[in-house]
C-alpha cells in the first residue's frame, strides 16, 4: 500500500486560494490519488480523484506531476466553512478494490 | 449518487452489553464495504474488510470475536459490538464501493455511529 505524507496543519485567510500537498513516492501504476474532506464527528467526503496531470470539478482542483509521486489539491477562494480535515489516499484504483490506509490528514484552520 | 447510509448515528449502551452498526449501500451495489475506527484527534484506523458472502478479513490487533462483521447482502454490511466496554467507545465509520464496470470507484463513506458505553 502506498505510503502518504502530508503537513499536519495549514492556516489560511477567508477568500484566499490553499494548496494541500501530498507525498506518495512508492504508488503504484494502477493506483488512483484521492483526497476527502472530514468535518467533526462526521464521516469522509469525497472532494476529487486523478490519475494524472490536472483534474478539476466544482469545489477543487487536483495537480499531479508526470512522475505522480506527490498530488496538490487546490481550493479556489477558501471560506469558513472549508475548516476541515483533508486526507489524501492512494490505492483505490479501477476495476477492483483495494484497502487504503488513512494517513494523519491535513487540518485546514481558515481564518476570518 | 454514491450514498451510504449509517444507523444509528449515535448510541450509547451499558458496559457488557451488544451493539449493532448498520451500512446500507442507498444507490448502488458493493461486494465489499470497509469498517474504521476513529479516536478523538486521530485518523481513521482499518479494523476489517466484509465481503459480501463470505468472512470478513480483520486487520491485525482486532478481535474478530468482539467486532463480528456480517455483509449478507450487496447493500448492507453490519458491525456488532460485543461485550463492550469503555475502552470501545469512538467514532465507527463504514465505506463501500461501487460495483462498476469501468472506471476508478473512490471510497464513499457513511456519515459514522459516536459509540459510548457506560
Amino acid at each position: 500500500l502506498a505510503k502518504t505524507t502530508q503537513p499536519i496543519s495549514m492556516d489560511s485567510y477567508e477568500g484566499q486560494e490553499v494548496n494541500i500537498t501530498c507525498s506518495h513516492n512508492n504508488i503504484a501504476t494502477n493506483d488512483y490519488i484521492t483526497w476527502y474532506q472530514q468535518f467533526p464527528s462526521q464521516g469522509p467526503r469525497f472532494i476529487i480523484q486523478g490519475y494524472k496531470t490536472k483534474v478539476t470539478n466544482e469545489v477543487a482542483s487536483l495537480f499531479i506531476p508526470a512522475d505522480r509521486k506527490s498530488s496538490t489539491l487546490s481550493l479556489p477562494r477558501v471560506s469558513l466553512s472549508d475548516t476541515a480535515v483533508y486526507y489524501c489516499l492512494v490505492g483505490v484504483n479501477s476495476g477492483g478494490y483495494q484497502k487504503v490506509t488513512f494517513g494523519i490528514g491535513t487540518k485546514l484552520q481558515v481564518i476570518p | 449518487g454514491a450514498v451510504v447510509s449509517q444507523h444509528p448515528s449515535r448510541v450509547i449502551c451499558k458496559s457488557g452489553t451488544s451493539v449493532k452498526i448498520e451500512c446500507r449501500s442507498l444507490d448502488f451495489q458493493a461486494t465489499t464495504m470497509f469498517w474504521y475506527r476513529q479516536f478523538p484527534k486521530q485518523s481513521l484506523m482499518l479494523m476489517a474488510t466484509s465481503n459480501e458472502g463470505s468472512k470478513a478479513t480483520y486487520e491485525q490487533g482486532v478481535e474478530k470475536d468482539k467486532f463480528l462483521i456480517n455483509h449478507a447482502s450487496l447493500t448492507l454490511s453490519t458491525l456488532t459490538v460485543t461485550s463492550a466496554h469503555p475502552e470501545d467507545s469512538s467514532f465507527y465509520i463504514c465505506s463501500a464501493i461501487p460495483i462498476r464496470g469501468v472506471g476508478s470507484s473512490p471510497l464513499h463513506f457513511g456519515n459514522g455511529t459516536r459509540l459510548t458505553v457506560t
